[in-house]
């Protein structure tokens, strides 16, 4: 089944400690994407890679870091979160060329 | 930046109603997208329509656009309990070589379809 996989599904952890979020995809999608979503805010991407070691900076990119280096994977690393990158965070990718966006299940965040 | 505003926020009808939700947005695109999402899950691709489109058509989903206007319409007809979920429009910019990196969702209108 064609899907974008994200772990852990739910996250608490404290101010300052370092954690990741893992995505993978297995569609061969050469796009992969990160977005945040908080209330009446929709989705602002965060960061996007348009291929194996290329990644780019959204529209809020500060706090986080992600790398690409397989095709399938692309986790977004907080290396010392804040209580104000409490949010769902949803994971997405797309083919070359095409224009539907398939997204993960989302990642809810608390940081205390 | 927040590129689609979607109108209304939250719409509440009863089943077998049309349910109509508007996005506007503020620059040239090439493609206006829109997407569903169940409570807390992700986002589902429903439609695209392209700049030079007008209307277009998808089962029980019908889509507008005004580039004139800068604005999009999304009517769901017949709606069922099965449609409550949140709605999103999603605009690509022209002038981006492929249509991921600016790729910009709206704040969604919130619909709950009662039986």
């Amino acid at each position: 089944e064609a899907q974008v996989t994200q772990n852990p599904r739910y996250l608490i952890t404290v101010t300052g400690k370092k954690l990741t979020v893992t995505c993978s995809q297995n569609m061969n999608h050469e796009y992969m994407s990160w977005y945040r979503q908080d209330p009446g805010l929709g989705l602002r991407q965060i960061y996007y890679s348009m291929n194996v070691e290329v990644t780019d900076k959204g529209d809020v990119p500060e706090g986080y870091k992600v790398s690409r280096k397989e095709k399938r994977n692309f986790p977004l690393i907080l290396e010392s979160p804040s209580p104000n990158q409490t949010s769902l965070y949803f994971c997405a990718s797309k083919r070359t060329g095409g224009t539907e966006a398939f997204f993960g299940q989302g990642t809810r965040l608390t940081v205390v | 930046s927040q590129q689609g505003e979607e109108d209304p926020q939250a719409l509440s009808i009863q089943e077998g109603e049309n349910a109509t939700m508007n996005c506007s947005y503020k620059t040239s695109i090439n493609n206006l997208q829109w997407y569903r999402q169940n409570s807390g899950r992700g986002l589902v691709h429903l439609i695209l329509i392209r700049s030079n489109e007008r209307e277009k058509h998808s089962g029980r989903l019908r889509v507008t656009l005004d580039t004139s206007k800068k604005s999009s319409s999304l009517l769901i007809t017949a709606s069922r309990a099965a449609d409550t979920a949140s709605y999103f429009c999603a605009t690509d910019p022209r002038g981006t070589t492929d249509s991921w990196g600016k790729l910009q969702f709206g704040a969604g209108t919130q619909v709950v379809v009662t039986p």
